[in-house]
């Protein structure tokens, strides 16, 4: 079947604690992106990747770093978690893109 | 900057037509989407424009005006099912063959009986 997959789906840490969010497609696509969703704010685009260890920054990229070793992961890494990254983060992907992007379930994040 | 508008919330009754507006001021213009989302869930792809015109897909349909900034989604045979969020996403090129993809804050539909 093809998805994206994301791990933890559910997440609750201090601050200051590094974590990382997995992010894992089966479809080969080369677009791959991070989103974090707040009421009120919407959808916003925190890092995206065209390809294979080519990425970039989003609207939101503060706070946040990623990679792209391999075409099939794109985790996602808080180096020092604030409360203020409390949110609903969803990790895409599209054949080339962005085009039709298929999201993964999501992953609530709650730093204390 | 970058800046989408849509409305936060409308209603609309079952069985009848609904059009969604989404209107958008950026810089390198590369295309627009419409994703649903339903309370809890994650986005799902609806339709894409990129060119002036009408996309038409069995309920659904989407237009474009790049010369205006405009778009619709309009929503025919409401069903209480299409209650959910409608998003509006515009894909930017941000140069050296990089695209970004900016939503707007999201239309939430509820359909009444």
């Amino acid at each position: 079947e093809a998805q994206v997959t994301q791990n933890p789906r559910y997440l609750i840490t201090v601050t200051g604690k590094k974590l990382t969010v997995t992010c894992s497609q089966n479809m080969n696509h080369e677009y791959m992106s991070w989103y974090r969703q707040d009421p009120g704010l919407g959808l916003r685009q925190i890092y995206y990747s065209m390809n294979v260890e080519v990425t970039d920054k989003g609207d939101v990229p503060e706070g946040y770093k990623v990679s792209r070793k391999e075409k099939r992961n794109f985790p996602l890494i808080l180096e020092s978690p604030s409360p203020n990254q409390t949110s609903l983060y969803f990790c895409a992907s599209s054949v080339a893109g962005p085009y039709e992007q298929y999201f993964g379930p999501g992953t609530r994040l709650t730093v204390t | 900057g970058q800046n989408i508008d849509q409305p936060t919330e409308m209603t609309a009754t079952e069985g009848a037509i609904v059009q969604i507006n989404c209107t958008y001021q950026t810089s390198g213009f590369n295309g627009l989407f419409w994703y649903q989302q339903h309370a809890g869930e994650a986005p799902t792809f609806l339709s894409y424009n990129v060119l002036d015109g009408l996309e038409e897909k069995g309920r659904f349909s989407s237009f474009l005006s790049r010369s205006k900034g405009y778009s619709y989604l309009l929503l025919k045979e409401l069903q209480m099912k299409d209650s959910a969020s409608y998003l509006c996403a515009v894909r930017l090129y941000s140069g050296a063959g990089s695209y970004q993809l900016t939503f707007g804050k999201g239309t939430k539909l509820s359909v009444i009986p």
